[in-house]
C-alpha cells in the first residue's frame, strides 16, 4: 500500500462548478498537508500548507483534512478554465521528506 | 515564477551516456531537493542536500549522484544511462531543512535517453 493515495482521474467538471479533490494516507506520524497545483510542463506551485485537522481557506481554494479517516481533501469554489492542471496532495510524515500523490488530471470545461 | 533555475529545460542523450542537471536555489534558500516525475510512479524523491551536505536520501539509484556547491547551487548527475531514466527531473528548494518545509520547484528538466 502506498502511503499517500490519490484518484489519478482525469476529471472534467463545467466552468463555475465546484470541485472536490481528494487523497487519503496511511502513516500515522505528525504529518504536514500541502496541495500543489502542476500546469503541463511546469514544475509544481505550491497552493495551500496546513497542518492541522478541519479547514483552511484561502480565496477560492479550501484544504480539509480529517486526521481521524486519514483523509484530505482540495475544494475550488466558482472554477475558473485556468484551474484547469494536474493537482498533487503532498504529505510530510515528520522526516525531510515530502511523499507525493500520483496527482488528479482537472479540466475545466468553458 | 518560483525562483528556482534549473538547466537544461531540455536534454536527448543516448543509452550508456552521462548527463549533469543543474539547479540554482531561491535567493536564501538552503536545501535543495531533487524529485524525479515519471508517469507511471508520480513525483519521486531522490535527495535532499542542506548547506553543502547530504541531509536526506530517498529512491536514488547508485547511477546517480548529487552535490551542492559552496554557492548553494547543486548538480545531480545521472551516468550510465538507460532508457528508463527518461522523466522530467525537478529542482526544490526550501528555506530550511526541516520537516514541514515549504518546497519551492523549478521549471524541470525533461531527460529523454533513446
Amino acid at each position: 500500500q502506498k502511503e499517500v493515495e490519490q484518484d489519478p482521474g482525469p476529471l472534467s467538471v463545467p466552468e463555475g462548478a465546484i470541485v472536490s479533490l481528494n487523497c487519503t494516507y496511511s502513516n500515522s506520524a505528525f504529518q504536514y498537508f500541502m496541495w500543489y497545483r502542476q500546469y503541463s510542463r511546469k514544475g509544481p506551485e505550491l497552493l495551500m500548507y496546513t497542518y492541522s485537522s478541519g479547514n483552511k481557506e484561502d480565496g477560492r481554494f479550501t484544504a480539509q483534512v480529517d486526521k481521524s479517516s486519514k483523509y484530505i481533501s482540495l475544494f475550488i469554489r466558482d472554477s475558473q478554465p485556468s484551474d484547469s492542471a494536474t493537482y498533487l496532495c503532498a504529505i510530510n510524515f515528520g522526516n525531510e521528506k515530502l511523499t507525493f500523490g500520483t496527482g488528479t488530471r482537472l479540466t475545466i470545461i468553458p | 515564477d518560483s525562483g528556482v533555475t534549473q538547466t537544461p529545460k531540455h536534454l536527448i542523450t543516448a543509452t550508456g551516456q552521462r548527463v549533469t542537471l543543474r539547479c540554482s536555489p531561491r535567493s536564501g534558500d538552503l536545501s535543495v531537493y531533487w524529485y524525479q516525475q515519471s508517469l507511471d510512479q508520480g513525483l519521486q524523491f531522490l535527495i535532499q542536500y542542506y548547506n553543502g551536505e547530504e541531509r536526506a536520501k530517498g529512491n536514488i539509484l547508485e547511477r546517480f549522484s548529487a552535490q551542492q556547491f559552496p554557492d548553494l547551487h547543486s548538480e545531480l548527475n545521472l551516468s550510465s544511462l538507460e532508457l528508463g531514466d527518461s522523466a522530467l527531473y525537478f529542482c526544490a528548494s526550501s528555506v530550511g531543512g526541516s520537516q514541514g518545509e515549504k518546497l519551492f520547484f523549478g521549471s524541470g528538466t525533461q531527460l529523454s535517453v533513446l
